[in-house]
């Protein structure tokens, strides 16, 4: 099975800034790495998939980057809608598995 | 735009089953893998399995193995999970997701194992 990390488990931003959250991966999962944003009360819903394409009607401000072990998801300046729990999720091989998540938190 | 409703969740006692449905809308569902992802409160999501677009292959997590089963009906487009000898710890939210990358998720559907 393998294992995804993500760092830092909570972000600490002022709305406008910029954030950088990673996942790290026990063993490669090429470029089938996704990313996910779940807010209170609701489903998770995909921002990233194939470690660096937007999905539907996601805002320019989130980008993915990485493949193999080491990913990164950057918001380029946080909104104040933007704060919520992000969990990156691999593909590569069953079992899918995800990661603990980061919350990004007002400062 | 695609749309995915779950429903079948419950209150069951522990050792009982329930039947968990999807109905796919605003795509063409038979193209699609599907997925089954639950979220206990207060923890993150866990995959629990997937059906290919053609019922060719189907995997399941460790924790669900034997005792889940998923299935698909292309015609009426509709996914199922038939869930047996339910403990407790199988208690959480239930989502049907659309292909490997979650491309749409469903609002979900509660399932609670309790005496």
């Amino acid at each position: 099975e393998i294992v995804l990390t993500q760092s830092p488990a909570t972000l600490s931003v002022t709305p406008g800034e910029r954030a950088t959250l990673s996942c790290r991966a026990s063993h490669t999962v090429s470029s089938s790495l996704a990313w996910y944003q779940q807010k209170p009360g609701q489903a998770p819903r995909l921002l990233i998939f194939g470690a660096s394409s937007r999905a539907s009607a996601i805002p320019a401000r989130f980008s993915g980057s990485g493949s193999g072990t080491d990913f990164t998801l950057t918001i380029s300046s946080l909104q104040t809608e933007d704060f919520a729990v992000y969990y990156c999720q691999q593909y590569n091989n069953w079992p899918f598995t995800f990661g603990p998540g980061t919350k990004v938190e007002i400062k | 735009e695609p749309l995915l409703v779950e429903s079948g969740g419950g209150l069951v006692k522990p050792g009982g089953s329930l039947r968990l449905s999807c109905a796919a809308s605003g795509f063409t569902f038979s193209l699609y893998a599907m997925n089954w992802v639950r979220q206990a409160p207060g923890k993150g999501p866990e995959w629990v399995s997937s059906i290919a677009f053609n019922s060719a292959y189907t995997y399941y997590a460790d924790s669900v193995k034997g005792r889940f089963t998923i299935s698909r009906d292309n015609a009426e487009n509709l996914l199922y999970l038939q869930m047996n000898s339910l403990r407790v710890e199988d208690t959480a939210v239930y989502y049907c997701a659309r292909d490997d990358s979650m491309l749409n998720w469903g609002q979900g559907t509660l399932v609670t194992v309790s005496s």
